[in-house]
């Protein structure tokens, strides 16, 4: 039963350009959701994370949407670089529980 | 910035032998996440503790043992390793409460032959 649900395996953006993520969750307990960039052989690296009482949230070219009604939410990178090549993990939690949900993961490819 | 700390770094063990990862939080995190990544899949949640007291347990198998000590460290005790217990393993930590941004050490790579 996955809870978190990333339904593109991979996505390809040309350089400047902006890089949608999407990720859909089923659990409406949810109220904390988190994007985690993960490099091969790395660990994740925590990107941006968003509460439910918000529903966008803003950190560099980095802004997450939540759409509660649609249990969806989904990472914006404007403008794409190179670098953000790497697959992008949306992870949930429930506020007073102590473990993340993550999704499948997005392998993201940014061509210069 | 210190970052959490995972070691070994790699392990190879055989079928059937015991083996032991430790984690270090970041310093001041109460919270400590146990994650098993396979290949291509995702982290996959096995269990939590939060002020020394497990907290949370997910798809932990009954042969996997976790304890978080005094000092905030845990270890994850692995026995009788099977073929399908190869995987990366990740250590997270957070400041409590399961909200606010869980931050991942770089897993130990276990290889099980």
């Amino acid at each position: 039963d996955q809870q978190v649900k990333q339904n593109s395996p991979s996505l390809s953006v040309q350089e400047g350009r902006i890089s949608i993520l999407n990720c859909d969750y089923t659990n409406s307990m949810f109220d904390y959701f988190l994007w985690y960039k993960k490099y091969p052989a790395e660990g994740p690296t925590f990107l941006i994370s968003i509460s439910s009482i918000k529903d966008k949230n803003e950190d560099g070219r980095f802004t997450v949407f939540l759409n509660k009604s649609a249990k969806h939410l989904s990472l914006h990178i404007v403008p794409s670089q190179p670098g953000d090549s790497a697959v992008y993990f949306c992870a949930a939690s429930v506020e007073g529980t102590y473990k993340y949900i993550f999704g499948t993961g997005t392998r993201l490819k940014v061509l210069a | 910035a210190a970052g959490v700390i995972q070691s070994p770094r790699h392990l190879i063990k055989e079928k059937r032998e015991t083996a032991t990862l430790k984690c270090y939080p970041i310093p001041r995190h109460d919270t400590v996440y146990w994650y098993q990544q396979g290949p291509g899949q995702d982290p996959q949640f096995l269990i939590s503790f939060y002020e020394k007291m497990q907290s949370d347990k997910g798809s932990i198998p009954d042969r996997f043992s976790a304890q978080q000590f005094s000092d905030y460290h845990s270890e994850l005790n692995m026995s009788s390793l099977e073929l399908g217990d190869s995987a990366l393993y990740f250590c997270a930590s957070s400041l409590g409460l399961g909200v606010g941004e869980a931050f991942f050490g770089q897993g130990t790579r276990l290889t099980v032959v």
